[in-house]
């Protein structure tokens, strides 16, 4: 099947830095890609979808200028937090498409903020 | 308001066992339904999904599910539970004209020998 890859799996940042994590599709290509968010215990919160070539759509209640998208080619999406706080601590994971309705999923990145 | 909910947050069974999770979800017209299995280290893996046609729905590893669109219904079976079968589930919708995914809560299996 599909393989999504996300790097890295685990960072640990301190407060007031940006992280960067990426997600790629190594098998396929990819004109959408998802980002969620896993909170403990909780289900995976769609943040944006990413197309590649133009702006990320947010979900109500993400902020575009703190979760920063770039999709620039059909197998490479980044996910920047920008000005990390502990609150931003949590589970990432991606996803891309390959094809309608078939979403792959990455293995997620474990963001701490210290 | 639209939803998916998974009553069950954590279930334990005995290896050998039958299983059942459960799934409901509320919205206007019929989804795309999915489930999904996410182990430790792992991406979520789909086990299978419904779009239309037959209502019971054939997935990987021994795992089924039958959409009963009466009861707004979901639910995931396996007859016989292996103990590698141990790992959060996730039920997940589709809205129709949408290609975003709603995920439940999860339920947590957990399985003894």
């Amino acid at each position: 099947g599909a393989v999504v890859s996300q790097h890295p799996s685990r960072v640990i940042c301190k407060s007031g830095t940006s992280v960067k994590i990426e997600c790629r599709s190594l098998d396929f290509q990819a004109t959408t890609m998802f980002w969620y968010r896993q909170f403990p215990k909780k289900s995976l919160m769609l943040m944006a979808t990413s197309n590649e070539g133009s702006k990320a759509t947010y979900e109500q209640g993400v902020e575009k200028d703190k979760f920063l998208i770039n999709h620039a080619s059909l197998t490479l999406s980044t996910l920047t937090v920008t000005s990390a706080h502990p609150e931003d601590s949590s589970f990432y994971i991606c996803s891309a498409e390959e094809g309608p309705n078939e979403q792959y999923f990455g293995p997620g990145t474990r963001l701490t903020v210290t | 308001a639209q939803s998916v909910t998974q009553p069950d947050i954590h279930i334990t069974v005995s290896e050998g066992a039958s299983l059942e999770l459960r799934c409901n979800y509320s919205y206007g017209a019929t989804p795309y339904l999915f489930w999904y299995v996410q182990s430790p280290g792992q991406g979520l893996q789909l086990l299978l999904k419904y779009f239309s046609g037959d209502t019971l729905v054939q997935g990987i590893k021994g795992f089924e599910a039958e959409f009963k669109r009466s009861q707004s219904s979901f639910n995931l079976r396996k007859p016989s539970v292996h103990w590698s079968d141990a790992a959060e589930y996730f039920c997940a919708v589709e809205p129709e004209n949408t290609d975003k995914l709603i995920f439940g809560t999860g339920t947590r299996l957990q399985v003894f020998p």
